[in-house]
């Protein structure tokens, strides 16, 4: 079974520019997560997907930062204009409707100069 | 609002040794306790789980206890190995919401 696919793994961007991460989840998993991990913190909802609909999108900065899942599979995280304290790794993770675990992938690092 | 807290930062333990990770956590309706382990430069990936209703679920070196009138868990690693090396986050969920507490590192050292 493959696991969650991220892109890019690292991203190095100035303030004010825009950044997409991309993710596709485990096949068939329905629900997929956006997690902001900043270094010395445990991992941080932004926005939870079931299917195309969005299930909790209440920590994600909505000035700058938007997601979607258009399709119900694979999803794109932006973020427009970025600011210093967004450089952090940017994990995507899916369950399935049986799993009480989410599984996640790799993860972007973005750092903002 | 931290829902589950980690209250250890790192822990150092010798190789062969048990390691004890703690964790706490505020809301009695969570319906899962999972540990997760992270390698640097990797995604988190599942460990062990326990359900609410146990009290009690062992995997190999790992066994992970919940004491739900303190609100407590922990992980038991036994005997500990150099591999093990990693930092260990914490996680509550409530349906398929899922909470982490901010990862305690362990060291194992040979």
């Amino acid at each position: 079974e493959a696991g969650v696919a991220q892109s890019p793994r690292y991203k190095i961007i100035e303030k004010r520019q825009s950044v997409a991460f991309w993710c596709n989840p485990i096949s068939g998993h329905a629900t997929l997560y956006w997690y902001q991990q900043i270094l010395g913190q445990g991992p941080k909802l932004l926005i939870q997907f079931q299917n195309n609909g969005v299930v909790d999108d209440s920590q994600l900065p909505k000035d700058r930062f938007s997601a979607e899942r258009l399709k119900g599979v694979d999803s794109t995280l932006k973020i427009q204009p970025a600011k210093l304290e967004d450089s952090a790794v940017y994990l995507c993770a899916s369950s399935g409707q049986k799993n009480t675990e989410a599984f996640f992938g790799q993860g972007t690092r973005l750092t903002v100069v | 609002d931290q829902q589950v807290k980690q209250n250890s930062p790192s822990l150092s333990v010798q190789e062969g040794r048990i390691s004890i990770l703690n964790c706490d956590y505020t809301n009695s309706m969570f319906d899962y306790f999972l540990w997760y382990k992270k390698y640097p430069a990797e995604g988190p990936t599942f460990l062990i789980s326990i359900s609410s209703i146990k009290d009690k679920n062992e995997d190999g070196r790992f066994t992970v206890f919940l004491n739900k009138s303190a609100k407590h868990l922990s992980l038991h690693i036994v005997p500990s190995q150099p591999g093990d090396s990693a930092v260990y986050f914490c996680a509550a969920s409530r349906g398929n919401q899922f909470y982490f507490g901010t990862g305690t590192s362990l060291t194992v050292i040979p």
